[in-house]
């Protein structure tokens, strides 16, 4: 089945640039999706990519993905306190409707 | 819109002891998951139905069971819990566009179930 691998946490500083990364080994997907998850609640969208385009920004949002490396990124600027909750990549892969996430990113913004 | 609704919020079983989960969304969605989460593993999918009368295992399905009793309610039953059940119960829906396009899940709130 598809592995989607994403680093367990990550601390930043208010203000700075957060970088989340996800790398996966399966390169079928059409989709390619950002989740955030805040403490106690399920998931919500917060944006996705198509699998033909490089990159996408959406406000203080950039996707990047490199499908050569099978490489997905979500970078988050000016990075405030609101931001820190676990992020999910996930794909969409084994036909349907079908997602497989990542293991999750805590991101914990310090003051 | 009350989206995507779990009952309960919290369960305490003991091990052999059974229990159904209940998931509905007013969202007139054809297709409804059921995940767990566990530490360090993401969100696994235990089984789907893609629509009113029709289910799929997921990745991890042994040891429960799914009912999708119309297109708002799909319940996940624990037959006899064990301690490995222990986690974090999420349902998410979402509306079939066909492809390509791309497809949203919404997630409910969770049931957090400890098995002990």
């Amino acid at each position: 089945g598809e592995d989607v691998e994403q680093s367990l946490f990550l601390s930043v500083r208010e203000g700075d640039s957060s970088v989340i990364n996800c790398t996966y080994t399966d390169s079928s997907s059409t989709y390619l999706y950002w989740y955030k998850q805040e403490p106690g609640a399920g998931l919500q969208l917060l944006t996705y990519i198509f699998s033909n385009m490089d990159m996408k920004q959406d406000q203080r949002l950039t996707v990047l993905l490199n499908k050569k490396d099978k490489h997905l990124s979500l970078r988050i600027a000016d990075t405030q306190t609101g931001d820190s909750a676990i992020y999910f990549c996930a794909l969409d892969t084994g036909g349907g409707n079908k997602l497989t996430f990542g293991t999750g990113t805590q991101l914990k913004v310090e003051l | 819109n009350a989206g995507v609704t779990q009952t309960p919020k919290f369960q305490v079983l003991k091990t052999g002891q059974s229990m159904t989960l209940q998931c509905a969304q007013d969202m007139n969605h054809n297709s409804m998951y059921w995940y767990r989460q566990d530490p360090g593993m993401g969100l696994r999918l235990i089984y789907y139905s893609a629509s009113e009368g029709t289910t799929d295992k997921g990745e991890v399905p042994n040891g429960y069971n799914v009912s999708r009793l119309n297109k708002r309610e799909f319940s996940l039953r624990l037959e006899s819990a064990a301690p490995s059940q222990t986690s974090v119960y999420f349902c998410a829906s979402s509306e079939d566009l066909g492809q390509p396009t791309y497809n949203e899940q919404f997630f409910g709130p969770g049931t957090r179930l400890t098995v002990l």
